[in-house]
């Protein structure tokens, strides 16, 4: 199986600031035939469910607010919260779906500093 | 609406069975695989495997095989999610939740149901 990991555990940001999220696959989720990289970034506040934020690492969502972002190449990944808002208080957790079964990191709790 | 919803808490004894339901509406339940994520309390997600609503076909994550079985109802646009012999590290919240792209498994889940809290204890 594909091992997430993600940094920081936890991270809080002054509103209006910039929250940077890290996420790296223990080997390549890049998809040559289409030159895809098969990450997913989820939010999830408490007591909710999971809600998709970025597919195919960089595509956002439908109705995702364009302050979220996502980036990245090779096994290293990052998300970014280009200006923290109070509704962004979350956990976001990286996902692979190159391969069966696909796997989560362990998640960023995102604070308000 | 658009929306996943599923059934009720359950507590269960060690050892039991737990099926837990999720209901879809507001589109078209045979277009989209249904997956099943588990979270135990305070932790990370977990796959558990699809179902294509369609077909019927499934797929388990190894370490469930034997003792997860996924269904579906189309008549009432209904997945079932059946949990084994369980355990008390099997305490968790259980989510149905739909695949994103139509009549492609790509496992990204878009649509999340409400949850489940499965609580297995003596």
């Amino acid at each position: 199986d594909i091992v997430m990991t993600q940094s920081p555990d936890s991270l809080a940001v002054s509103l209006g600031e910039r929250a940077t999220l890290n996420c790296k696959s223990s080997q390549s989720v890049l998809y040559s035939s289409n030159n895809k990289y098969y990450i997913a970034w989820y939010q999830q506040k408490p007591g909710q469910p999971p809600k998709l934020l970025i597919y195919w690492a960089s595509t956002r969502a439908s109705g995702v607010p364009d302050r979220f972002s996502g980036s990245g190449s090779g096994t290293d990944f990052t998300l970014t919260i280009s200006s923290l808002q109070a509704e962004d208080v979350a956990v976001y957790y990286c996902q692979q779906y190159y391969s069966t079964p696909p796997t989560f990191g362990p998640g960023t709790k995102v604070d308000i500093k | 609406q658009v929306q996943l919803v599923q059934s009720g808490a359950e507590v269960k004894k060690p050892g039991a069975s737990v099926k837990v339901s999720c209901k879809a509406s507001g589109y078209t339940f045979t277009g989209h695989y249904m997956h099943w994520v588990r979270q135990a309390p305070g932790q990370g997600l977990e796959w558990m495997g699809w179902i294509n609503p369609k077909s019927g076909g499934t797929n388990y994550a190894q370490k469930f095989q034997g003792r997860v079985s996924m269904t579906r109802d189309t008549s009432l646009s209904t997945v079932y999610m059946e949990l084994s012999r369980l355990r008390s590290d099997d305490t968790a919240v259980y989510y149905c939740a739909r695949d994103l792209w139509v009549d492609i498994l790509t496992i990204v889940p878009d649509l999340w149901g409400q949850g489940a809290l499965v609580t297995v204890s003596s």
